[in-house]
């Protein structure tokens, strides 16, 4: 069974940091990796997917990485914003091609 | 493109009653929906997924009778939570994914509903 663990669950910074977020996960025979965004008392805005094959996708400020083979994904968020501040949470396909198992994320909060 | 929406964005009911929340995508053909339950501070536990014209797959643990999935066509599926009770209050997350080898082969998130039992 495929579990997600994000570290840390919570973490505040001044504004301009750069700053990463920690996605690890049980089974490395994954079909890909989806990193997310959620607002407070919203859905879900989907920000990079990296497949399989690829080591890292990056937009804008953001870039992200993935290890199949250690089980880990990081997310890293270049010269924070306040409007970065929500709640990061990233997912895998629970077995090859299907349903996603979303770890219970990481709350980001940037302070002016 | 590749929009989701829900409706209602958010509910209040009595203990007791059904509410039913529609899941739709606006422009593309969802083959595939699922629905997802999230608790304050927790992830999404997935709770269905449904392929368009068939019965819905259901989670260990979650009761099929008392969360009734429709997806009755390639734009629409319902999720009907049926004699809701305080513990059935929660942030409830339709997604959608179009037909598999097209460009909306990915799943593609809702606003959410806020359900309150009281």
């Amino acid at each position: 069974k495929q579990e997600v663990t994000q570290i840390p669950a919570a973490l505040s910074v001044p504004e301009g940091e750069n700053l990463v977020l920690n996605c690890s996960f049980t089974d490395s025979a994954i079909y890909n990796l989806q990193w997310f965004r959620q607002d407070p008392g919203k859905g879900l805005t989907s920000l990079l997917l990296i497949q399989s094959s690829q080591r890292e996708q990056t937009s804008g400020r953001l870039n992200a990485s993935l290890d199949k083979s250690s089980g880990r994904s990081t997310l890293y968020i270049a010269a924070s914003q306040p409007g970065d501040s929500a709640t990061y949470l990233c997912a895998v396909p629970r077995d090859g091609y299907s349903t996603l198992t979303f770890g219970k994320g990481t709350m980001l909060l940037v302070s002016p | 493109g590749a929009v989701v929406s829900q409706h209602p964005s958010w509910v209040i009911c009595k203990s007791g009653t059904s509410v039913k929340i529609e899941c739709r995508s606006l422009d593309f053909q969802a083959t595939t929906m699922f629905w997802y339950r999230q608790f304050p501070k927790q992830s999404l536990m997935l709770m269905a997924t449904s392929n368009e014209g068939s019965k819905a797959t259901y989670e260990q643990g979650v009761e099929k009778d008392k969360f009734l999935i429709n997806h009755a066509s390639l734009t629409l599926s319902t999720l009907t939570v049926t004699s809701a009770h305080p513990e059935d209050s929660s942030f409830y997350i339709c997604s959608a994914r179009g037909r598999q080898g097209t460009k909306t082969d990915t799943q593609y998130f809702g606003p959410g509903t806020r359900l309150t039992v009281l």
